[in-house]
């Protein structure tokens, strides 16, 4: 059982476009992190949201944590090549021990 | 030094062997997780050390051991390798105050 679901599993898109990825729990978390994962290297944290209804932004991407601490969203706008890659989304659980989701491939083509 | 870094970062063994991956991280990241990734899916949390102690456990066989040492380095063990023990094997590593973690690039493991 996974704890934490990421959708869509798969996204292919064009240049320019913008995109959303979910992640969705039945449990609550303290905070939850986004990651981005190159081919060859590992996870690279982009974002932690703690505070429930929170909103962050990192140049064009928006992550939303959702008020009950349940789910968080990631927003990109004008999607470039370069965001190519696996997202991530992680949360502590039993404590500290970091859990991740099952993962969003973005494939941007120019 | 800065960042976390894995070796060997390709590793073929064969079945029935062991294997012992090895990772060093930051100064003051007490904290050193070890994570299992098939291809395309997310890390799954094998176990977790703080101050050279295990505090956390997940869902592995007990053929999967670790070790963290005083100088912020450590060591996953795997015995009795099996075919399915092919993944991609990340160390990640924090501090006391953070809530992210840094990892290193992985161990690519195969096993025939």
């Amino acid at each position: 059982t996974q704890l934490l679901e990421q959708s869509p599993q798969f996204l292919s898109i064009q240049e320019g476009e913008n995109l959303t990825v979910y992640c969705n729990s039945s449990s609550v978390f303290s905070s939850l992190q986004w990651y981005r994962q190159e081919p060859g290297e590992g996870p690279v944290l982009l974002v932690t949201v703690v505070t429930g209804g929170e909103v962050k932004k990192l140049k064009r991407l928006t992550f939303q944590f959702g008020d009950a601490r349940k789910d968080s969203s990631l927003h990109i706008t004008a999607a470039q090549t370069g965001d190519t890659g696996l997202y991530l989304c992680a949360g502590p659980y039993n404590t500290d021990k970091l859990i991740f989701g099952t993962g969003t491939r973005l494939q941007v083509f120019p | 030094e800065t960042g976390v870094t894995q070796s060997p970062t390709h590793l073929i063994k064969t079945r029935g062997q062991q294997v012992t991956l090895r990772c060093s991280s930051q100064s003051g990241h007490n904290t050193v997780s070890w994570y299992q990734q098939a291809l395309g899916q997310g890390p799954q949390f094998i176990f977790q050390y703080y101050r050279e102690e295990e505090n956390g456990r997940g869902n592995f066989p007990p053929r999967f051991s670790g070790l963290q040492f005083p100088n912020y380095s450590s060591e996953l063990n795997v015995n009795a390798l099996e075919l399915d023990d092919s993944a991609l094997y990340l160390c990640a590593s924090r501090t006391d105050r953070g809530y992210g973690y840094t990892f290193g690039s992985g161990t690519r493991l195969t096993v025939v």
